[in-house]
């Protein structure tokens, strides 16, 4: 067990519709990351927040949007569903700090046990 | 090109015997950290070793132990007496830059399928 999780396990919706992904991270981790899994585009970074603010973006389409909440959860909004949505969705979480030498000088990206998403 | 390249697909490897899965990588920086997880099939990423661009010894975690030739940009993982339990998916990953609070997002690989056989 990571200690990061991830709700829900499944998810099962139609084309057109708007799900939202929940995640907590392992307590003391302030950096939560999303990636999307699918069998065509392997494992991609999606976004990343640290500590409430957005950090780095990759390829998180519009209809595609997050945020990191005061308690440091977070939530993945995906909407306009369409069915190359369908995919395993992971949030990850490090303690990455902005001092150098503390917390976890690898940044080790811990993984939650993922949502699948299924659009129909 | 590749920032990350995983050149087997799958692997077949008889149970107690070592296994050499593949990794090599593309950065220009000199900072970065490469990681290998796992993922079985009941599909969670499973952290397995790191290792940083400035560590001048090889990683090693229990049975797992990561080959790193900084000038060839290859980053091996290495299973030694492997276990049916190993049969997963094995992904290499790289965090390119300094860890100082900006974006630490992993390029992965495409995978390698390591099967265990009896």
């Amino acid at each position: 067990d990571s200690g990061v999780t991830q709700t829900p396990k499944h998810l099962i919706t139609a084309t057109g519709q708007r799900v939202t992904l929940r995640c907590s991270p392992r307590s003391g981790d302030l950096s939560v990351y999303w990636y999307q899994q699918s069998l065509d585009q392997g494992l991609q970074f999606l976004i990343q927040y640290y500590n409430g603010e957005e950090r780095a973006k990759g390829n998180i389409l519009e209809r595609f949007s997050a945020q990191q909440f005061p308690d440091l959860h977070s939530e993945l909004n995906l909407s306009s569903l369409e069915l190359g949505d369908s995919a395993l969705y992971f949030c990850a979480s490090s303690v990455q700090s902005d001092h150098l030498g503390t917390g976890d000088p690898t940044d080790t990206q811990y993984f939650g046990p993922g949502t699948r998403l299924t659009v129909l | 090109a590749q920032k990350i390249t995983q050149t087997q697909p799958g692997m077949f490897v008889q149970e107690k015997e070592a296994v050499t899965l593949d990794c090599t990588y593309d950065t220009s920086d000199q900072s970065y950290g490469l990681f290998w997880y796992k993922q079985p099939s009941s599909g969670e990423m499973i952290f397995l070793i790191y290792q940083g661009s400035y560590d001048e010894q090889n990683a090693t975690e229990g049975r797992y132990s990561l080959n790193f030739q900084k000038a060839r940009k290859s980053a091996n993982l290495v299973i030694s007496a492997s276990q049916l339990g190993d049969s997963a998916m094995y992904f290499c990953a790289m965090r390119e830059g300094r860890i100082t609070g900006g974006g630490n997002k992993l390029t992965f690989g495409t995978g390698t399928q390591l099967k265990v056989e009896l």
